[in-house]
This record gives structure tokens, C-alpha cells and sequence, in this order.
């Protein structure tokens, strides 16, 4: 199974601060990556998909970047709602494995 | 509008049996993937299980192989996951998700499974 890590853990950021995850795929995956973002008691809402193709609807300031087995999610300007945890996950091959999250907190 | 509402979470004891339902609508369903994705309390998420459209084809985490089983009613627009011999570590909340080899676009709610005695 492909494993996926991702870093930091957590990270507390203030209103208007860039934040930039990272999830770095245990072989090469492509672009096969996808973010999620998961609010407290909801369901994951996907966020970017294809490494860096921004869903519909979704905010530009997220975005995804990467290739291979290293990968980027970035938060251009962290907003008050932007609280939740954030997971990678792939899709090169089942099981389709998640990173353990990043929570992102406000300062 | 694509709509999945998961059902028939609750408390059973370890070693137990339960079966989930996830009733879809708003897509055809029956040309559809689905999958089953877990969360334990205040840990990530887990990919659970997964089937294609006809039902042909099924996928289980080893983690539940053996215990678990997906399986699907086109007639009636319902992905179901099979529990038996439960444990302390099947706690979760279990979502459906519609596709199973990319992406997921639609989630439902999540129901909750307790095992504990």
C-alpha cells in the first residue's frame, strides 16, 4: 500500500498568514493527489484534485501543487472559516490511502 | 442534486454483526462506484471498502478483509456494508462516498458505530 505523509501535524496561523502543507506519497504517484478539508463534525469536502486542479466553487486562495511523491497545499491567505483539518490522499492505485491530517488552527 | 444518507449505525458488543446502509439518489446509481470511508474519534480518515456499478467487483482494506462486506442494491439505489465480528477498533464514523478510483466529489452525512460491551 502507498503510504502518505503529511506535515505538520498542526500549525496555528494568523488571519490574512500564507500556510503551506506538505504530503509526500511513499512512491511515485503521478498527479494522482487530492486534498480535502474537513470541518468539525462534517463530512471531508474535496477541495483540489488531479495534485492541482481547484474544485468547483472552491476559493482560489487554496491551491495544490507537486508531481511524483512530493506535494503542496497552500492557503494564500488564511481566513477565519479556513479552520479545519486538511488531508492529502491519493489515488494512483486501492487502497486509495489518506495522510493523517493537518489542523489548522488560528493564532 | 446528489444525495447519500447513510444509515443503521448504533452500539454493539465486540464480536457483533451490523449492517450499514447508504441510500443514494440525485445520479445513476447503478453506473456509479462507491466506496466506504471510516473515521475513529478524533483520528483521520480510513478507506474502508469499495465496489464498482454492477456490483461485480468489490475491494476491502486489509484491515476488514474477511470481516467486512460491501455489496449494493441497483434496484434500489443502496450501498450496504456488512460488519460481523466487530471490534473495540471498528469504532468510527463511516461514511459513503460516490466513485471509488479518484476522487470524492459527494460524501454523505456519516453514522456512527460503537463497539464496546
Amino acid at each position: 500500500d502507498i503510504q502518505m505523509t503529511q506535515s505538520p501535524s498542526s500549525l496555528s496561523a494568523s488571519v490574512g498568514d500564507r500556510v503551506t502543507i506538505t504530503c509526500q506519497a511513499s512512491q511515485d504517484i503521478g498527479k494522482y493527489l487530492n486534498w480535502y478539508q474537513q470541518r468539525p463534525g462534517k463530512a471531508p469536502k474535496l477541495l483540489i484534485y488531479g495534485a492541482s486542479n481547484l474544485e468547483t466553487g472552491v476559493p482560489s486562495r487554496f491551491s495544490g501543487s507537486g508531481s511524483g511523491t512530493d506535494f503542496i497545499f497552500t492557503i494564500s491567505s488564511l481566513q477565519p472559516e479556513d479552520i479545519a483539518t486538511y488531508y492529502c490522499q491519493h489515488y494512483d492505485n486501492l487502497p486509495l490511502t489518506f495522510g493523517g491530517g493537518t489542523k489548522v488552527e488560528i493564532k | 442534486e446528489v444525495q447519500l444518507l447513510e444509515s443503521g449505525g448504533g452500539l454493539v458488543q465486540p464480536g457483533g454483526s451490523l449492517r450499514l446502509s447508504c441510500a443514494a439518489s440525485g445520479f445513476t446509481f447503478s453506473t456509479s462506484a462507491m466506496t466506504w470511508v471510516r473515521q475513529a474519534p478524533g483520528k483521520g480518515l480510513e478507506w474502508v471498502s469499495a465496489i464498482t456499478g454492477s456490483g461485480e467487483t468489490t475491494y476491502h482494506a486489509d484491515s476488514v478483509k474477511g470481516r467486512f462486506t460491501i455489496s449494493r442494491d441497483n434496484s434500489k439505489n443502496t450501498l450496504y456494508l456488512q460488519m460481523n465480528s466487530l471490534r473495540a477498533d471498528d469504532t468510527a464514523v463511516y461514511y459513503c462516498a460516490k466513485d471509488a478510483r479518484a476522487y470524492y466529489r459527494y460524501w454523505g452525512q456519516g453514522t456512527l458505530v460503537t463497539v464496546s460491551s
